[in-house]
């Protein structure tokens, strides 16, 4: 079945670059997906990529995808603590998202 | 532009009482779902809905219904509320097609005590 993992922790100070990786399971999935998760708050979307596509940008943000391996990753430039949040990664599944558990970026001054 | 509204915001409930939390939409989305949101555990999938009249459950249904009657509406019942339902729950919904955004709603935190 499906299967999205995501590693649940990630600390960077201001100004530094993030990178938040996902490896999923399901090679048919079309469309992934980058959400975030302010605290108290539903998802919102960042960003998605198809997935005959290697990589995408979209100002502060890059996903690349590496369909081989099955592995997604969002990179933050220059990471502000207004970027402080959950991070989830998800695929396409059908007809519903499947989500990763979700990865905390903290961000210090 | 209200998108996806969620009530309520919260609730405590006693072990064995049932409720239903309300989801509408005003975007005119055939696809609504549920899912529900446990610490360290992502969201999981629990019911959702391609349109007025059809539902299907997800990966986590049991103990839960839903119903959809309107496009707009998409109520998710617990009939008899145990501590393991304690957990935010998020509704959403999205046009058809490939590649469109789903919207959240701000979450239901519920409590069974």
């Amino acid at each position: 079945g499906e299967d999205v993992e995501q590693s649940l922790f990630l600390s960077v100070r201001e100004g530094d670059s993030s990178v938040i990786n996902c490896t999923y399971t399901d090679s048919s999935s079309t469309y992934l997906y980058w959400y975030k998760q302010e605290p108290g708050a539903g998802l919102q979307l960042l960003t998605y990529i198809f997935s005959n596509m290697d990589m995408k940008q979209d100002q502060r943000l890059t996903v690349l995808l590496n369909k081989k391996d099955k592995h997604l990753s969002l990179r933050i430039a220059d990471t502000q603590t207004g970027d402080s949040a959950i991070y989830f990664c998800a695929e396409k599944a059908g007809t519903a998202l499947i989500f990763g558990k979700g990865t905390t970026l903290s961000v210090s001054s | 532009n209200a998108g996806v509204t969620q009530t309520p915001k919260f609730r405590i409930l006693k072990i064995g009482q049932s409720m239903t939390l309300q989801c509408t939409q005003d975007m005119n989305h055939n696809y609504m779902y549920w899912y529900r949101q446990d610490p360290g555990m992502g969201l999981k999938l629990i019911y959702y809905s391609v349109g007025a009249g059809i539902t299907d459950k997800g990966e986590v249904p049991n103990g839960y219904n839903v119903s959809r009657s309107t496009t707009e509406d998409f109520p998710l019942r617990l009939e008899l509320a145990a501590p393991s339902q304690t957990s935010v729950y998020f509704c959403a919904s999205r046009p058809e097609g490939m590649s469109t955004e789903a919207f959240f709603g701000q979450g239901t935190r519920l409590t069974v005590v």
